[in-house]
């Protein structure tokens, strides 16, 4: 039973538009979110986070919201770039055990020129 | 500067053989952690490790084994590879508490 989910496996955008991908997580206890990106032959890197206590988080063209109520978080990625195609991993962590993270299955994007 | 690198890159063994997939880290974080990545599973903990001499198994541990014996290094073995073993293997490394963690390139491993 996943704990962290990205129910779409793959997303496509046009260059310039805005990309948006959801995850959505199942347990409670969740308190410290995650994204990571990978590009092929090369090891999953950090993107942004974001703590239970914000509801936004912002670094350049990428922002995370989360939604505690719905147990939901999304980034948004705007303007999309050619460079940004590539696999989305969302994380999560507890306080309980904040070095142990779940990751979701990850979502492919691909930016469109 | 600090990086973590994983050896070999790519490896080709046979059902039944011992395999040992190498991780060193020079970011001298205590944490350290084992995943592999398949097809619509994400990445998967296999092994972590809080510190020297400390070990704990993950939600795919069954068939692996790690040993830390110093910060810097935590290889992953497989007692005796099956074909269910083919994957993708990532290393990371983190600080202890709420950050992110530092991946190295991956091994993939075939085991026919």
């Amino acid at each position: 039973d996943q704990q962290v989910k990205q129910n779409s496996p793959s997303l496509s955008v046009q260059e310039g538009r805005i990309s948006i991908l959801n995850c959505d997580y199942t347990n409670s206890m969740f308190d410290y979110f995650l994204w990571y990106k990978k590009y092929p032959a090369e090891g999953p890197t950090f993107l942004i986070s974001i703590s239970s206590i914000k509801d936004k988080n912002e670094d350049g063209r990428f922002t995370v919201f989360l939604n505690k109520s719905a147990k939901h978080l999304s980034l948004h990625i705007v303007p999309s770039q050619p460079g940004d195609s590539a696999v989305y991993f969302c994380a999560a962590s507890a306080q309980t055990s904040y070095d142990k993270v779940i990751f979701g299955p990850g979502t492919s994007l691909s930016v469109i020129p | 500067d600090a990086e973590i690198t994983q050896s070999p890159r790519h490896k080709i063994t046979e059902t039944g053989r011992q395999v040992t997939l190498a991780c060193h880290q020079t970011w001298n974080h205590n944490n350290m952690f084992w995943y592999r990545q398949d097809l619509g599973h994400g990445l998967r903990l296999i092994h972590y490790s809080y510190g020297v001499q400390d070990t704990n198994k993950g939600e795919v541990s069954d068939g692996y084994s790690v040993s830390r014996s110093n910060t810097e290094d935590l290889p992953l073995t497989l007692e005796s590879a099956a074909s269910s073993q083919t994957s993708v293997y990532f290393c990371a490394s983190s600080r202890q508490g709420p950050y992110e963690q530092y991946f190295g390139p991956g091994t993939r491993l075939t085991v026919t």
